[in-house]
C-alpha cells in the first residue's frame, strides 16, 4: 500500500521569505513522487516530480523539492515566496510497481502575505 | 497545445438520477484516469484506462459507478441512482504511456452536486 502525509493544513509565509511545504510518504518499493498545485476552481497543475537521480528536483515557477530516502520525505521549497503562490498544494506518490494510480495527501494551503 | 478538457464544468442533479461526465484527454495520450475529490480532501483514484480497456478499476466505490473509453480517447464516467454522498469534484487526467514514471495532467474537473 502507498500513502502520503501532509502534516500542515496551512502554511503562512511573508512575501520574499523562503517557504517549505512538508510531505512524507510510505511505499513498499521505490517511490515516484509528485507535487501539484491547485488554484480555486481549477484543476491540478503539475509542478515537479522525482523519479531517480539527483535528490534535489527543480520544477515550475521557481519551486524545488528535496527527496530524502532515510526520512521518507519530499518537501516542497521556494527560496522567495510570492503572493501569487498562494494556493493549495498536493503531494502524491506512486510505487514503482504501480502503473496507475497516484495516492495524494490531503493538501496544504499556502498563504503568502505582503 | 490543448490540455485535458471535461464537460460539463458543473452538474446539479437530484438524488436517484443518472449522470454522465465526459473527459477529453490530451491528444496522443494512451492512459486516462478518473479521480474524485471531496471537499477538503486530496483526489482519490477511481479508475485507469490503458487504451480502450480498464486496466485498474479498484477505486470505483460500488457498482453504481461505471466508466467507458470505447475508442481509446474520450471517456465517460457514468453514475447511476446518484446519492448525496456522490457530490464531489470529478477529475480526469491523462498521461502519455501510462507507465509509472509518467506525469498525469489533469483537467479542470466537473463539480457534481446531488440534491
Amino acid at each position: 500500500a502507498q500513502s502520503v502525509a501532509q502534516p500542515e493544513d496551512q502554511v503562512n509565509v511573508a512575501e520574499g521569505n523562503p517557504l517549505t511545504v512538508k510531505c512524507t510518504y510510505s511505499v513498499s518499493g521505490n517511490p515516484y513522487l509528485f507535487w501539484y498545485v491547485q488554484y480555486p476552481n481549477r484543476g491540478l497543475q503539475f509542478l515537479l516530480k522525482y523519479i531517480t537521480g539527483d535528490n534535489l528536483v527543480k520544477g515550475s515557477y521557481g519551486f524545488e523539492a528535496e527527496f530524502n530516502k532515510s526520512q521518507t520525505s519530499f518537501h516542497l521549497k521556494k527560496p522567495s515566496a510570492l503572493v501569487s503562490d498562494s494556493a493549495l498544494y498536493f503531494c502524491a506518490v506512486r510505487d514503482t510497481g504501480t502503473a496507475s494510480k497516484l495516492t495524494f495527501g490531503t493538501g496544504t494551503r499556502l498563504q503568502v502575505t505582503l | 497545445g490543448a490540455g485535458v478538457s471535461q464537460t460539463p464544468s458543473n452538474k446539479v442533479t437530484e438524488k436517484g438520477k443518472y449522470v454522465e461526465l465526459r473527459c477529453d484527454p490530451i491528444s496522443g495520450h494512451t492512459a486516462l484516469y478518473w479521480y474524485r475529490q471531496s471537499l477538503g480532501q486530496g483526489p482519490e483514484f477511481l479508475i485507469y484506462f490503458q487504451g480502450t480497456g480498464a486496466a485498474d478499476d479498484s477505486g470505483l466505490p460500488n457498482d453504481r459507478f461505471f466508466a467507458v473509453r470505447p475508442e481509446g480517447s474520450v471517456s465517460t464516467l457514468k453514475i447511476q441512482r446518484t446519492e448525496r454522498g456522490d457530490s464531489a469534484v470529478y477529475l480526469c487526467a491523462s498521461s502519455l504511456q501510462g507507465i509509472s514514471t509518467d506525469t498525469q495532467y489533469f483537467g479542470p474537473g466537473t463539480r457534481l452536486t446531488v440534491l
